[in-house]
């Protein structure tokens, strides 16, 4: 059973452009929502995080949305760079200390 | 900056083998995970470690063990591979009070033929 969905598998962007990539989740006991970026023969690495207090955080480039009622959150990069090009994933815990629990994945392609 | 490093990049084994992955983290954490990634199902959880000598079930964790006799140490043990446990293998340690920050390892590519 998914809690965590990446509905998208792969996406394609223009350089320059926004990106947007969706995230739903099930358990509405997460508390704290985090995306992670994967290069091809790398591990993941944090990018930006969202606390349910909050509704949005943004960290230069890179934003992220939440909203509880729907389950949902969104991260937005703009503007996209070819470096971005990379697997990402959402991820949300019970708490601030808890395991993280990981969504299925977005491969970003920014096109130059 | 944390380091976790996983023995091995690529690893061919065949069906039936005991398989130990090693993970070894150099900043003192007493958080330690064991995720597999797979297209389709992303990463999923194994077995996670709060301290030494402790250990806890993640959300797959049939056909693995693991074992933490050191800090620093975090290891995956497949007791008797199976083609179904060709994965992407991702170790992940994190400081107590970090919150939500994981330091991944490159991870370790199994091919189980």
């Amino acid at each position: 059973d998914q809690q965590v969905k990446q509905n998208s598998p792969s996406l394609s962007v223009q350089e320059g452009r926004i990106s947007i990539l969706n995230c739903d989740y099930t358990n509405s006991m997460f508390d704290y929502f985090l995306w992670y970026k994967k290069y091809p023969a790398e591990g993941p690495t944090f990018l930006i995080s969202i606390s349910s207090i909050k509704d949005k955080n943004e960290d230069g480039r890179f934003t992220v949305f939440l909203n509880k009622s729907a389950k949902h959150l969104s991260l937005h990069i703009v503007p996209s760079q070819p470096g971005d090009s990379a697997v990402y994933f959402c991820a949300a815990s019970l708490g601030l200390n808890e395991k993280l629990t990981f969504g299925t994945g977005t491969r970003l392609t920014i096109i130059p | 900056d944390v380091k976790v490093t996983q023995s091995s990049r690529y690893l061919v084994k065949r069906t039936g083998e005991k398989v130990f992955l090693e993970c070894v983290q150099d900043m003192d954490h007493e958080n330690m995970f064991w995720y597999r990634q797979d297209p389709g199902l992303g990463l999923r959880l194994i077995y996670f470690s709060y301290d030494v000598k402790m250990k806890e079930k993640g959300d797959i964790p049939e056909g693995y063990s693991v074992s933490r006799e050191k800090k620093e140490r975090f290891s995956l043990i497949l007791e008797s591979a199976s083609t179904n446990q060709t994965s992407m293998y991702l170790c992940a340690s994190r400081g107590q009070g970090r919150g939500y920050g994981y330091t991944f390892g490159s991870g370790t590519r199994l091919t189980v033929v």
